[in-house]
């Protein structure tokens, strides 16, 4: 298994501009949710999914958008990019909510808004 | 409201010695589970150990020991013997419904 896999590793955008962070896994978890970690900050939780085409906000929403078409994937879009989007930004996933168990991260995608 | 807080911003020692990393956490479930997560250098979130809200047992793994006491609210990791490799931001969270309540993380430098 790999696990939880993000695209790009790194990613230096202009303002304005928009790009699609990636991330997928294979463990048939049905939950996934999109993290942003501040520096000396932990983690915010901007979007998550309990399912295929269900998708719900977190704390941070404004500024991006999140579709889960299928158990696999769960892509966050960054919309008009602005430096307060400057993060890394992790996906995780975990296998139910009925009992909450342990979230299973990617690697980080380190994102830069100059 | 939920919140974590993690008081120690930075705790640095020497090779060797035991350390405690202290988490307080606020919640209005009766049944809520903590989290344990570290982070090294690298960057990526590693799981360290899940509990229950009606399981206070203290949980022992290798160096590695939680004291769970729900009537000061507090969930602390303690490090014996540590070692440089455990240098790395370690992380309480608390679990509300589906989402992770984090701390703001407690940066340990074990010093060779």
């Amino acid at each position: 298994n790999a696990g939880v896999t993000q695209t790009p590793k790194f990613r230096i955008l202009k303002i304005g501009q928009s790009m699609t962070l990636q991330c997928a896994q294979d463990m048939n978890h049905n939950y996934m949710y999109w993290y942003r970690q501040d520096p000396g900050m932990g983690l915010k939780l901007i979007y998550y999914s309990v399912g295929a085409g269900i998708t719900d906000k977190g704390e941070v929403p404004n500024g991006y958008n999140v579709s889960r078409s299928t158990t696999e994937d769960f892509p966050l879009r960054l919309e008009l990019a602005a430096p307060s989007q400057t993060s890394v930004y992790f996906c995780a996933s975990s296998l139910s909510r009925v009992e909450p168990y342990e979230q299973y991260f990617g690697p980080g995608t380190r994102l830069t808004v100059t | 409201a939920q919140k974590v807080t993690q008081a120690q911003t930075e705790i640095s020692v020497v090779e060797k010695e035991d350390v405690t990393l202290d988490c307080v956490y606020e919640t209005r479930d009766t049944t809520y589970y903590l989290f344990w997560y570290k982070q090294p250098p690298s960057g990526e979130l590693v799981f360290l150990i899940r509990r229950n809200s009606f399981d206070e047992q203290n949980e022992i793994s290798g160096r590695y020991s939680w004291n769970f006491q729900k009537s000061t609210s507090s969930f602390n990791f303690t490090i014996t013997a540590s070692q440089v490799v455990d240098s790395a931001v370690y992380f309480c969270a608390l679990n509300s419904n589906y989402q992770l309540i984090w701390g703001a993380g407690t940066k340990l430098i074990i010093k060779p």
